[in-house]
């Protein structure tokens, strides 16, 4: 098992509503990133922070945002949720070149 | 973007033989190839990459191959058990930069 946690593991929320998932990185790495994995698919990235600061955007709207702490510690908002914001949403921290994903968080919307 | 295919979808192998999984990638720049494996409801755990200034890698019963030059690698399980019945990802990136995953490819290992 990697060091990476993620919480809460399972979150339920109704279509609107906000959400902000969190990501303890393994230690000694100041990049994570996000990843959005619908059921039966491949993970899609999100975003990427590098010691605070945002390092690339894939493409996902702006109500998608985050966060990196001085711990390296990271959080993932959502705002004005849809239906398709349900699945299971990861996060892997990195030093050089290997990313490590947590366990996910399993986003349900109603 | 990076676009990355992988093939195929779904691996039915008896166990004892080889399962190969292979995946294209379309930008040139990306140097850095890991695979993942993740299995019902847990996360995706990787289990071997290679970097693009080496053609193949070997870690035991799997081993990976990368050709640079017709952009594809593929990913080698020998001696299939059954608890190598997973989905694998195969993903390609620059450094640790956005990894761009392929669809995916379950593989089930008949005992």
């Amino acid at each position: 098992e990697t060091g990476v946690t993620q919480s809460p593991t399972h979150l339920i929320k109704t279509r609107g509503q906000q959400v902000t998932l969190r990501c303890s990185s393994q230690s000694g790495h100041n990049t994570v990133s996000w990843y959005q994995q619908a059921l039966g698919q491949g993970p899609q990235f999100i975003f990427q922070y590098y010691r605070e600061e945002e390092n690339g955007r894939g493409n996902f709207p702006p109500r998608f945002s985050g966060l990196q702490f001085p711990n390296y510690s990271s959080e993932l908002n959502v705002n004005a949720l849809e239906l398709d914001d349900s699945a299971l949403y990861l996060c892997a921290s990195s030093f050089v070149d290997e990313q490590f994903f947590g366990p996910g968080t399993r986003l349900t919307v109603l | 973007g990076e676009n990355v295919e992988q093939h195929p979808s779904t691996l039915s192998v008896q166990e004892g033989d080889s399962a190969v999984i292979k995946c294209t990638y379309s930008d040139s720049a990306s140097n850095y190839f890991p695979w993942y494996k993740q299995e019902l409801g847990k996360r995706p755990q990787l289990i071997i990459d290679i970097r693009s200034n080496v053609g193949e890698k070997k870690d035991q019963r799997i081993a990976v191959t990368l050709n640079k030059t017709a952009k594809h690698f593929s990913l080698h399980i020998t001696e299939t058990q059954p608890e190598d019945s997973a989905v694998y990802f195969c993903a390609a990136s620059i450094g640790d930069y956005k990894l761009s995953f392929g669809a995916g490819t379950t593989v089930t290992v008949r005992a």
